[in-house]
C-alpha cells in the first residue's frame, strides 16, 4: 500500500547551520509533496510544496527537491533558527487529496 | 493562521459513547479532508467530502462516518468509541478535490 518513509527521527542543529530531513514514498503514482510544520499543539503548517513535474522549490530560508526516479524528497532548511524548532511532516499524494503523512522529524535548533 | 476552525477544542467520552466533531471551512473551500493523529504519529487520513459526498476513504472502520453541508462545514461522527480512537482529529479544507489542504487546529479526543 501507500507509504512514505520520514528520516530522521529527530534532529538536533546551532542556530546558523542546515537542517536536512529526507522522506521516500512508495507508489510511483504519487505527484504532491507538501512540507507541514507543526509546533506543540497547534495545528500543522503547510510551509513549502513541489508537484510532480518540478524537480526543485525554494521559498527564502526553505527549499525541496524532488527525485522521482528514487522516488524520495527531502527539505532543507538553511540559517536555522530557535523558532524552526517543531516537528516537520512530509507527505505525498496520489489523488482525491489523500496526504500519506511520513512519521515526524522533531528538530531542534540550539541557540 | 488559516481560516478553518474546528469545534469543541477538547472533548471527553467513555467506551461506547458516540461523538461528533465539526469543521468550518476556510472561505472559498469547497473540500474537506479529516484526519486522526495519534500522540508521536504523523496525521491519518480518514476521509474527504467533496460537494457534499464522500470523496475518498482511509482505512477507517464504518463507524467513522461524515457529512458536509450546503455551506461546505463538515461533521466527522465516531460510534461505539473505543479507548484508541484518543487523538487529535483535524480537518483541512482545500479549493479544489486534491490541491494545498489547510488545517484547522483539531480536536482533542479522551477516550476513557
Amino acid at each position: 500500500g501507500e507509504n512514505v518513509e520520514q528520516h530522521p527521527s529527530t534532529l538536533s542543529v546551532q542556530e546558523g547551520d542546515s537542517a536536512v530531513i529526507k522522506c521516500t514514498y512508495s507508489d510511483s503514482a504519487s505527484n504532491y509533496f507538501p512540507w507541514y510544520k507543526q509546533e506543540l499543539g497547534k495545528r500543522p503548517q503547510l510551509i513549502i510544496d513541489i508537484r510532480s513535474n518540478v524537480g526543485e522549490k525554494k521559498d527564502q530560508r526553505i527549499a525541496v527537491t524532488l527525485n522521482k526516479t528514487a522516488k524520495h524528497f527531502s527539505l532543507h532548511i538553511t540559517e536555522t533558527q530557535p523558532e524552526d524548532s517543531a516537528v516537520y511532516f512530509c507527505a505525498a499524494s496520489i489523488k482525491l487529496g489523500k496526504l500519506i503523512f511520513g512519521q515526524g522529524t522533531t528538530l531542534q535548533v540550539k541557540p | 493562521e488559516t481560516g478553518v476552525t474546528q469545534s469543541p477544542t477538547h472533548l471527553i467520552k467513555t467506551r461506547g459513547q458516540q461523538v461528533t466533531l465539526r469543521c468550518s471551512s476556510q472561505s472559498g473551500h469547497n473540500t474537506v479532508s479529516w484526519y486522526q493523529q495519534a500522540l508521536g504519529q504523523g496525521p491519518q487520513f480518514i476521509f474527504q467530502y467533496y460537494r457534499e459526498e464522500e470523496n475518498g476513504r482511509g482505512n477507517f472502520p464504518p463507524r467513522f462516518s461524515g457529512l458536509q453541508f450546503p455551506n461546505y462545514s463538515s461533521e466527522l461522527n465516531v460510534n461505539a468509541l473505543e479507548l484508541d480512537d484518543s487523538a487529535l482529529y483535524l480537518c483541512a479544507s482545500s479549493s479544489i478535490a486534491g490541491e494545498t489542504q489547510y488545517f484547522g487546529p483539531g480536536t482533542r479526543l479522551l477516550v476513557l
